[in-house]
């Protein structure tokens, strides 16, 4: 079964610190996701990413953070300067597509990062 | 107001009990997805609905699009199906996920 990886599985940061949170997505997928969620909170969505541009984000997905395909396999998330409420899991996910047709997402199993 | 709802919000039950866990919407879907998480925290996807009924095993799933509504059964549960289940929903014109808050369903022998 075709597995969403994601490095690290916990990072902990201090605040004020630039992290970089790697996923690697199903290879035939093609649109790429961040979700992220806070302790006893439920999953919120960060940004949609499709064609090597980002296609939806939140409002919680200010300039403090990015992403990035760099090599066609790798899908990352910056998060610049991290603050205490960044504290959250993030998973990485991916579908074959929407739209038309459904398809199911993959989730990666998530990195817990812990800002201090 | 949540655009997903999910009820009960905590569940306990003894071994082989039949579970049924709701979950109702207030926007227009293109597709409906439970998934399931455990305590490490990963997420595994056990369905995905946009008409119908579907079933895996223990698992049955249906959906009633018109009243806006889906239940996840367990039939014959079991302690390892102790999780999370999460309902979410995709709404036309976007491609992200909508999550509901989850159902904590505990599963003693």
């Amino acid at each position: 079964e075709p597995e969403v990886t994601q490095t690290p599985s916990h990072q902990v940061t201090q605040m004020g610190q630039e992290v970089i949170l790697r996923c690697v997505p199903i290879s035939n997928h093609l649109y790429f996701y961040w979700y992220r969620q806070i302790l006893g909170q439920k999953v919120e969505f960060l940004v949609s990413f499709y064609n090597n541009e980002i296609s939806e984000k939140s409002e919680i997905f200010d300039d403090q953070f990015s992403v990035e395909r760099p090599d066609g396999s790798n899908f990352t998330l910056k998060i610049r300067s991290t603050k205490l409420e960044d504290s959250a899991m993030y998973f990485c996910a991916s579908t074959k597509g929407v739209g038309a047709k459904d398809y199911g997402y993959t989730f990666g199993s998530g990195t817990r990062l812990t800002v201090v | 107001k949540n655009e997903v709802e999910q009820s009960p919000q905590n569940l306990t039950a003894q071994e082989g009990e039949f579970i049924t866990i709701n979950c109702s919407y207030s926007v227009g879907i293109s597709a409906l997805h439970w998934l399931q998480q455990h305590p490490g925290g990963g997420i595994v996807s056990l369905f995905m609905l946009s008409s119908g009924k579907k079933k895996h095993g223990r698992l049955i799933a249906t959906i009633n699009i018109q009243e806006k509504h889906s239940s996840l059964h367990i039939t014959a549960s079991h302690p390892r199906d102790s999780a999370v289940y999460i309902c979410a929903v995709r709404s036309y014109n976007t491609d992200k996920l909508i999550f509901g808050t989850g159902t904590r369903l505990q599963v003693f022998p």
